[in-house]
């Protein structure tokens, strides 16, 4: 395991469906964090986890959106009832508690809503 | 809350050029600061990192500078090349917090 994987890599869907998305990190990271992205802009934080426990979401996290890391491993996010104002790129990064090495992000998930 | 901007929002260069980008925060009490390249439609590539407690680092042709008390940093690149191609990110983290982005410069190396 050499980095953070993220799966799938694009995903197109029509708005009102439900999407999935997984994240797979560092293994001996125990920090996990979700980010979106919207063309020209940088990363705008979502939520994050420290080993199972959801620690901090932001409010643009609405209640069509939801994370889980259940083992505190692998993480899903799921957007129910897809907007076109959902369509972004979604990154998925891993950290240590310490920090002291930064993030790793992984390559991210594309969603298109149509 | 902490706001990051980078300047400038794009470059084009000639290839063998040494150039600057800049970032800016302005809450000076961060605990890391990172810079990352991100090539279209891809994910972030850390290239940096600079703790609270040291003013640079460098990898390569990569030195990024850290000024914590005016809220700045710089990432200088020797001797560019088109495969700099990119958009550099900046992105600060309070104590316990998550990373705040700024927007990137995007970066063209003519060859």
């Amino acid at each position: 395991d050499t980095g953070v994987s993220q799966d799938p890599r694009h995903k197109i869907t029509k708005r009102g469906q439900n999407v999935t998305f997984r994240c797979d990190p560092i293994s001996e990271h125990n920090r996990l964090y979700w980010y979106r992205q919207t063309l020209g802009q940088g990363p705008e934080f979502l939520t994050y986890f420290q080993n199972e426990a959801q620690l901090e979401k932001s409010r643009l996290l609405s209640d069509r959106f939801s994370a889980e890391r259940p083992k505190g491993s692998f993480s899903t996010l799921e957007i129910q009832r897809t907007e076109q104002g959902d369509s972004a790129m979604y990154l998925c990064a891993s950290s240590l508690v310490n920090n002291n090495y930064g993030y790793t992000f992984g390559s991210g998930t594309r969603l298109t809503v149509v | 809350k902490q706001e990051v901007t980078q300047i400038p929002a794009a470059l084009s260069v000639p290839e063998g050029e040494n150039l600057v980008l800049n970032c800016s925060f302005t809450d000076s009490a961060i605990y890391n600061l990172q810079w990352f390249r991100q090539d279209p439609g891809k994910g972030l590539t850390s290239l940096l990192l600079i703790q609270s407690s040291q003013r640079e680092q460098t990898s390569g042709r990569l030195n990024a500078s850290l000024d914590k008390s005016s809220g700045r940093s710089t990432l200088y690149i020797a001797a560019s090349q088109p495969g700099d191609s990119a958009t550099y990110l900046c992105a600060v983290e309070e104590y316990g917090q998550n990373f705040v982005f700024g927007p990137g410069t995007r970066l063209s190396v003519l060859p």
